[in-house]
């Protein structure tokens, strides 16, 4: 099982549709999470970060579930600039470890 | 001008040349990062670097050597090019503030093919 596992899509949603990835880990004792935004051959860019609690910025909301060892993210009202790919990212270690792993990503497209 | 500087942007080597790619940061940050990116794997780490003093192999070091010439400077080479070792190359640099949550701030990536 990998580390981090993502659904690479492509996700096609509509203009103004909601869209929702779920990003899974196989480590129980991960210490912080995160979604990353990387546009096509640009570098990756901390889109949020995700808390037990669940946190909301913007059309965006990132939730954790530690029983099921998974993170969400839900994109309300899409914008055609929101197409990119999603990395979901995670710190498998206590606090100040080095370690993030990425997931491979799940590709959105926002269509007209 | 970017926190994060790649160079070169773009390489094309042969096979058994030696490469160096350079990345240095504005952001004051301790820890850097180098990474690749290979379609379908993901970003996977090279190398790191806490301080100066401080290099440390990641989960793909084989073939790969780093240099931390200043705390802004974190250089990546390549001592014998192979094929497979075309990819997309990231530095990254982070903070530490004590807690688990750092985020990490990327180069602009250097596309290297090695033929």
């Amino acid at each position: 099982r990998k580390e981090v596992e993502q659904d690479p899509g492509p996700f096609n949603v509509p203009e103004g549709a909601t869209v929702a990835f779920n990003c899974t880990y196989s480590n129980s004792a991960s210490q912080s999470f995160f979604w990353y935004r990387q546009d096509c051959r640009k570098e990756p860019k901390l889109l949020m970060s995700v808390y037990s609690s669940g946190n909301e910025d913007g059309r965006f909301t990132a939730q954790l579930n530690r029983a099921s060892q998974y993170i969400s993210l839900l994109i309300r009202d899409s914008k055609l600039s929101d197409s990119a790919t999603y990395l979901c990212v995670v710190n498998p270690g206590a606090s100040g470890t080095y370690k993030y792993i990425f997931g491979t990503g799940t590709r959105l497209k926002v269509l007209a | 001008d970017a926190d994060v500087t790649q160079t070169p942007r773009n390489r094309i080597t042969k096979t058994g040349k030696r490469i160096m790619l350079e990345c240095s940061q504005t952001k004051g940050h301790d820890r850097m990062y180098w990474y690749r990116q290979d379609p379908g794997l993901g970003l996977r780490l090279i190398y790191y670097s806490f301080d100066v003093k401080d290099i440390n192999k990641g989960e793909i070091s084989d073939g790969y050597s780093v240099s931390r010439q200043a705390q802004a400077k974190f250089s990546l080479s390549l001592e014998s090019a192979i094929p497979n070792q075309t990819a997309l190359y990231f530095c990254a640099t982070s903070d530490f503030n004590g807690g688990p949550y750092n985020e990490q701030f990327f180069g602009p990536g250097t596309r290297l093919t090695v033929l």
